[in-house]
């Protein structure tokens, strides 16, 4: 149980396209679902928390114009990275939280992006 | 503030044991989780201490200690697969959770 997945696992696109990664919560309500962005050798750094039908909370220092969160349903949330450019090339990861208990948070797989 | 400090690197040798310290600072602080994370991948959960003390779960253990702001995960029968990076995170609650900047371990023959 408590699988998470991302789609995709790594896109490659050009500088100043946009791209859009899913996560899913396959089987369990995810009521919390949270962004992290880690660079190579670096922890992960939280980009924004968002709630089911309402809008992302991001942290300090997090663009919400150029990062686009959206959490339509208890299973899929959404980021956009929105013209992106090559610092932006990062591992994505998200994570979801089913609100139980001390509220472990469940991984996806990861998504490798990289702006050319 | 929120401060995670764990070392950057350990080197352990294969079958014996390893403690990887982690201090934290953190407002608001809940719980302290610990993950194992192999490169390239998703961290995965590896436990979560609440309380004072020692948990063991097979041949990972973790202890925290609250007063100190101190906690460690030891790993016991170190096998060549347990070498990967390990995050200590501190959960603050309000569905917050901070991590460290993680221990890379090496385990070798």
């Amino acid at each position: 149980g408590a699988v998470v997945s991302q789609h995709p696992s790594w896109v490659i696109c050009k500088s100043g396209t946009s791209v859009k990664i899913e996560c899913r919560s396959l089987d369990f309500q995810a009521t919390t679902m949270f962004w992290y962005r880690q660079f190579p050798k670096q922890s992960l750094m939280l980009m924004a928390t968002s709630n089911e039908g309402s809008k992302a909370t991001y942290e300090q220092g997090v663009e919400k114009d150029k990062f686009l969160i959206n959490h339509a349903s208890l299973t899929l949330s959404t980021l956009t990275v929105t013209s992106a450019h090559p610092e932006d090339s990062s591992f994505y990861i998200c994570s979801a939280s089913s609100g139980q208990g001390y509220n472990e948070q469940f991984f996806g797989p990861g998504t490798r992006l990289t702006v050319l | 503030g929120q401060n995670i400090d764990q070392p950057t690197e350990m080197t352990a040798t294969e079958g014996a044991i390893v403690q990887i310290n982690c201090t934290y600072q953190t407002s608001g602080f809940n719980g302290l989780f610990w993950y194992q994370q192999h490169a390239g991948e998703a961290p995965t959960f590896l436990s979560y201490n609440v309380l004072d003390g020692l948990e063991e779960k097979g041949r990972f253990s973790s202890f925290l200690s609250r007063s100190k702001g101190y906690s460690y995960l030891l790993l016991k029968e170190l096998q060549m697969k347990d070498s990967a990076s390990y995050l200590c995170a501190g959960y603050t609650g309000g569905f917050k959770t901070i991590f460290g900047a993680g221990t890379r371990l090496f385990v070798k023959a």
